[in-house]
């Protein structure tokens, strides 16, 4: 059983606009954590958020944890060729186990 | 600096044969973690190992085994190869046992049964 939805599921835009891709689940997490995995590639962590609330930042990307710590969102400012990817959230219910989303496929064109 | 290896990158199996896929990491970390990534699905996790000696259903277990050899290795053996098992599978370590640590990804295995 999915227990995390990502929407939405692929997204194609242009280069030097924002986006959200969102991360939703009826169960609370310990943290979450959002990963990008390029073709032929495992993924690879972009941030892990622990605190209901908790806002990061990583450059041009945004990552929120929602207050109930169930939700996550991940915001791009002026999306780069270069961000193209397959966006994953991961979720961790306080065991050793990491859930992961459906994901959200990105592609930005020049 | 190798990080997690997966072996073999490629196999292509007959309905019904077996399969060891391996996995080693080489950063000493405590768990590690197998996952299939199918299209639309994201990873969904099949068994996991929080240490060595450990080992634990995940989401999608059935028609596999592991083995957790050592520290460094943890392996996935279909013993009867189904179409259904038809993906990329990932193997995963994580060195920090309270919150969630990274993961450390291998470049994964490409499976398909016919």
């Amino acid at each position: 059983t999915q227990l995390l939805e990502q929407s939405p599921q692929f997204l194609s835009i242009q280069e030097g606009e924002n986006l959200t891709v969102y991360c939703n689940s009826s169960s609370v997490f310990s943290s979450l954590q959002w990963y990008r995995q390029e073709p032929g590639e495992g993924p690879v962590l972009l941030v892990t958020v622990v605190t209901g609330g908790e806002v990061k930042k990583l450059k041009r990307l945004t990552f929120q944890f929602g207050d109930a710590r169930k939700d996550s969102s991940l915001h791009i400012t002026a999306a780069q060729p270069g961000d193209t990817g397959l966006y994953l959230c991961a979720g961790v219910p306080g065991t050793y186990k990491y859930i992961f989303g459906t994901g959200t496929r990105l592609k930005v064109l020049a | 600096n190798a990080g997690v290896t997966q072996t073999p990158k490629f196999q292509v199996l007959k309905t019904g044969q077996s399969m060891t896929l391996q996995c080693a990491q080489d950063m000493n970390h405590n768990s590690m973690y197998w996952y299939r990534q199918d299209p639309g699905m994201g990873l969904r996790l099949i068994y996991y190992s929080a240490s060595e000696g450990t080992t634990d259903k995940g989401e999608v277990p059935n028609g596999y085994n592991v083995s957790r050899l050592n520290k460094r290795e943890f392996s996935l053996r279909l013993e009867s190869a189904a179409p259904s098992q038809t993906s990329v599978y990932f193997c995963a370590s994580s060195g920090q046992n309270i919150y969630a640590g990274e993961l450390f990804f291998g470049e994964g295995s490409r499976l398909t049964v016919l």
